[in-house]
């Protein structure tokens, strides 16, 4: 089973500021890492697959890196609207996961 | 566009079951599986398990083996989460999502409220 952990459980970060979070595996995973960002009441919205790839409609400030056993996401350009929670989740082997999350706020 | 549709908010005593409705739309339903995963107050998110629609196979999460059932009707291209025995701790927003290409999750259904209570 692998086991995602995130770094760190908590951000504060200013307006136009820069967050990395870092995403650690149990063991390799390849590139089948993906990240969420969670609003409360909303439903999770994909903002990067397979570690490093774009999705449509999200912002290129958020970025990709990663492969194996340690990635990251970078949120450039900080907006108010970026305070989420922010998850990392495994597609390579049964049964998946998800990281613990990393509550990021805007001050 | 596609889309996934749940059904609506439930309140369940102890030891009841529930049964959760994902609609899907905008594809094909039986080319990508659906997995269901729960936020608890408070915590995380938790994957729960999988069903490919086409097959019917399904793979679930330790902690829920033998407590719930993954299944669908795919001629109205709707997924179900059936969970039973269901305890105060079970109390959570339940989500369904489509497993893309890449194994990436995308899109959610609007989550279902279930509160399990005496």
């Amino acid at each position: 089973e692998v086991v995602l952990t995130q770094s760190p459980d908590f951000q504060s970060v200013t307006p136009k500021g820069t967050v990395t979070i870092t995403c650690r595996a149990s063991q390799s995973i390849g590139s089948d890492l993906h990240w969420y960002q969670h609003k409360p009441g909303q439903s999770p919205r994909l903002v990067i697959k397979f570690a490093f790839q774009s999705i449509s409609g999200v912002p290129s400030r958020f970025s990709g890196s990663g492969s194996g056993t340690v990635f990251t996401l970078t949120i450039k350009s900080l907006e108010a609207g970026d305070a989420a929670t922010y998850y990392c989740h495994q597609s390579r082997s049964l049964p998946y996961s998800f990281g613990q999350g990393t509550k990021l706020e805007i001050k | 566009q596609v889309q996934l549709v749940q059904s609506g908010a439930e309140v369940k005593r102890p030891g009841a079951s529930v049964q959760v409705s994902c609609k899907a739309s905008g594809y094909t339903f039986i080319d990508y599986d659906i997995n269901w995963v729960r936020q608890v107050p408070g915590r995380g998110l938790e994957w729960m398990g999988w069903m490919n629609p086409k097959s019917g196979n399904t793979g679930y999460a330790q902690k829920f083996q033998g407590r719930v059932a993954m299944t669908r009707y795919t001629s109205i291209s709707t997924a179900y989460l059936e969970f039973e025995s269901l305890r105060s701790e079970d109390t959570a927003v339940y989500y369904c999502t489509r497993r893309g290409d890449y194994g990436d999750f995308r899109p959610w259904g609007q989550g279902t409220l279930v509160t399990v209570s005496s």
